[in-house]
């Protein structure tokens, strides 16, 4: 049962224009969600993190919005530029001591020159 | 560099066989998180230590254990491998055991034929 769901394995933008990826969840009880990045033969690493008070986060370029009702969240990256090609992961987590990180499947981002 | 140090990069065995994988944390964590990636798969949570005490199990199978050493390395023990056990591991580190932002190693890939 796929708790983080990333429906779009893929996404391909032209450079200078908006990505927008999605993420829905399941689980109620998650109130911590976290993006990632992963270049090919690296590790994921963070990118920006929203909590459930919240409903928008923005750290320059990345913006990440949550809709609890809906059980959404969106990454939008604006301008989109050619080194933001990556996999990105979305990432939700219940508060409290040994709360683990469950991811999605990922979505992979191709920025066009 | 994430600080996270995971060998080895790459293992190719048999199937039948056992491997350890190795990860040191961050200097100054104290948890250390395993994850699975295989094809077309999200990153799977495996298991979680917090200063050398195991705090949190995901899907891992029975023929995987894992352990955390006084000097907080981790280590990951595949035994009576199978084709399917093919996949990146990912070891990450925090602080806390809550989870939060991970720093990611670069992952060990396991060939498994």
């Amino acid at each position: 049962d796929q708790q983080v769901k990333q429906n779009s394995p893929s996404l391909s933008v032209q450079e200078g224009r908006i990505s927008i990826l999605n993420c829905d969840y399941t689980n109620s009880m998650f109130d911590y969600f976290l993006w990632y990045k992963k270049y090919p033969a690296e590790g994921p690493t963070f990118l920006i993190s929203i909590s459930s008070i919240k409903d928008k986060n923005e750290d320059g370029r990345f913006t990440v919005f949550l809709n609890k009702s809906a059980k959404h969240l969106s990454l939008h990256i604006v301008p989109s530029q050619p080194g933001d090609s990556a996999v990105y992961f979305c990432a939700a987590t219940p508060s409290g001591a040994n709360s683990k990180l469950t991811f999605g499947k990922g979505i992979t981002l191709s920025v066009r020159p | 560099d994430s600080g996270v140090t995971q060998t080895p990069k790459h293992l190719i065995t048999a199937t039948g066989q056992r491997v350890t994988l190795r990860c040191s944390p961050r200097s100054g964590d104290l948890s250390v998180y395993w994850y699975q990636q295989s094809l077309d798969q999200g990153l799977q949570f495996l298991i979680q230590y917090y200063n050398g005490e195991e705090r949190a199990k995901g899907n891992i199978l029975e023929r995987f254990s894992a352990q955390q050493f006084p000097d907080l390395h981790s280590e990951l023990n595949l035994s009576s491998l199978e084709l399917g056990d093919s996949a990146l591991y990912f070891c990450a580190s925090s602080k806390r055991t809550g989870a939060g932002e991970l720093f990611f190693g670069e992952g060990s890939r396991l060939t498994v034929l």
